[in-house]
């Protein structure tokens, strides 16, 4: 069965420093999302793309963040410049359409 | 702007008994309603949608929910509990053909007793 993979699993960083948390998505789907869980707290919607380009984002997406689909497969989340704050967990989901999205096993990030 | 709340940070029960996990929400429009299960390390794993068909939504692992627009819930239940269900479950919403963002509940924490 399909699945969205995301490498790394578990990324540490130093504050300051940028990171990208990188997914594949189902290869069949268009819609293309990042969420985020902070420890002990709810899942939390970042960012949705479809067509290239963004088509929603939370407030929590500012401009330290951003999103690519550099090629055919992947999709990737950028965090510019790390806060401690942004530790956390960050999944990728993808739809085939609007509706059921599916959820990648995620990437957990520690910023030091 | 759309909400969920679950009922019930952790929920126990025994067993082979019945599980209900509560989730009430507000939506403006009419909703996308999902559950979603979280194993221990693991990522977010679909149980069931509704999407404005069936008002019972049978999911996996014989999970089911009802829409129940009167009450705005969507509770979900299985008639009896399996020590494989220990888990975080997620209550969602999202706005037909509105906001693409899910809108999660807090989660609730399935715990199962021999």
């Amino acid at each position: 069965e399909p699945e969205v993979t995301q490498t790394p699993s578990h990324q540490v960083t130093q504050m300051g420093q940028e990171v990208i948390l990188r997914c594949v998505p189902i290869s069949n789907h268009l819609y293309f999302y990042w969420y985020r869980q902070i420890l002990g707290q709810k899942v939390e919607f970042l960012v949705s793309f479809y067509n290239n380009e963004i088509s929603e984002k939370s407030e929590i997406f500012d401009d330290q963040f951003s999103v690519e689909r550099p090629d055919g497969s992947n999709f990737t989340l950028k965090i510019r410049s790390t806060k401690l704050e942004d530790s956390a967990m960050y999944f990728c989901a993808s739809s085939e359409k609007k509706g059921a999205q599916y959820f990648g096993p995620g990437t957990r990030l520690t910023v030091t | 702007a759309q909400s969920v709340t679950q009922l019930g940070s952790h929920v126990s029960v025994s067993e082979g008994a019945l599980v209900l996990l509560r989730c009430n929400y507000s939506s403006s429009v009419p909703p996308y309603l999902f559950w979603y299960v979280q194993y221990p390390n693991q990522g977010l794993q679909l149980l069931l949608k509704y999407t404005s068909a069936a008002t019972l939504v049978k999911g996996i692992n014989g999970f089911e929910a009802e829409f129940k627009k009167s009450e705005t819930s969507f509770h979900l239940t299985k008639p009896s509990a399996h020590m494989s269900d220990a888990a975080e479950y997620f209550c969602a919403v999202s706005e037909e053909g509105g906001a693409d963002g899910l809108t999660f509940g807090k989660g609730t924490h399935l715990i199962i007793q021999p």
